[in-house]
């Protein structure tokens, strides 16, 4: 079975700066694709950024970006230059092509004035 | 505007009183599926289904039915609610298993 672990249920960042959430992953797969989603206070879930497994390249949307071990089955999300707006819940995911997706428990980011 | 939308959005009941949540989008999915969020466990899918006629267990199905006889339509039944089912839903979309989901505005349930 797939599993995600978010290791830190909270952090927190000064506006401006630059702040990394944890995510591993745990599967016998070789061809997945992986998500961070974010979560506000509006409860809506937002897309972040998605990676596919096969890609050794590193995906970047703005000022969000990962880092994507796949031998240490590791997800990291970069958040560059953090803005007030990006004050949310933030999950990880994992999914292959059987259907069944797989959050993490989530991360409580507050980024602070 | 694309979208998915849930109904209803806020509900409570009492144990044992059968309910359906509605789900529905218009951008002519294939894949849709269920999740419950709960503090701590982060979101959790209770069911998904590949097309119309194609339905299967998530990680967390008890207690719950689902349904696909039309493209645009996955509804999520409870026959008998519980008070462990109270909880946050989603019901989510996308054109492919492994591609963006997009997520509908959740349904806050409360079984009493």
């Amino acid at each position: 079975a797939q599993t995600v672990t978010q290791s830190q249920p909270e952090m927190s960042v000064q506006e401006a700066e630059t702040v990394t959430l944890s995510c591993t992953y745990d599967t016998s797969e070789n061809n997945y694709y992986l998500f961070w989603y974010k979560q506000p206070p509006s409860r809506q879930m937002i897309l972040v950024i998605r990676q596919e497994a096969y890609k050794q390249q590193n995906a970047t949307e703005n000022r969000f970006s990962v880092n994507f071990q796949k031998a240490a089955k590791s997800f990291s999300l970069k958040i560059s230059d953090s803005q007030l707006g990006d004050t949310a819940m933030y999950f990880c995911a994992f999914i292959w092509s059987y259907g069944k997706l797989t959050f993490g428990q989530g991360t409580i980011l507050t980024v602070h004035p | 505007e694309a979208q998915v939308t849930q109904n209803p959005r806020y509900l409570i009941t009492v144990t044992g009183k059968k309910l359906t949540v509605t789900c529905s989008q218009n951008m002519n999915h294939e894949y849709m599926s269920w999740y419950r969020q709960d503090p701590g466990l982060g979101l959790r899918q209770i069911y998904y289904s590949m097309n119309v006629e194609v339905t299967d267990k998530g990680d967390v199905p008890e207690g719950y039915k689902v349904s696909r006889k039309e493209k645009r339509n996955f509804p999520l039944i409870l026959e008998s609610p519980s008070p462990n089912q109270t909880s946050l839903y989603f019901c989510a979309s996308s054109n492919g298993v492994v591609n963006i989901q997009y997520f509908g505005a959740g349904t806050r349930l409360s079984v009493l």
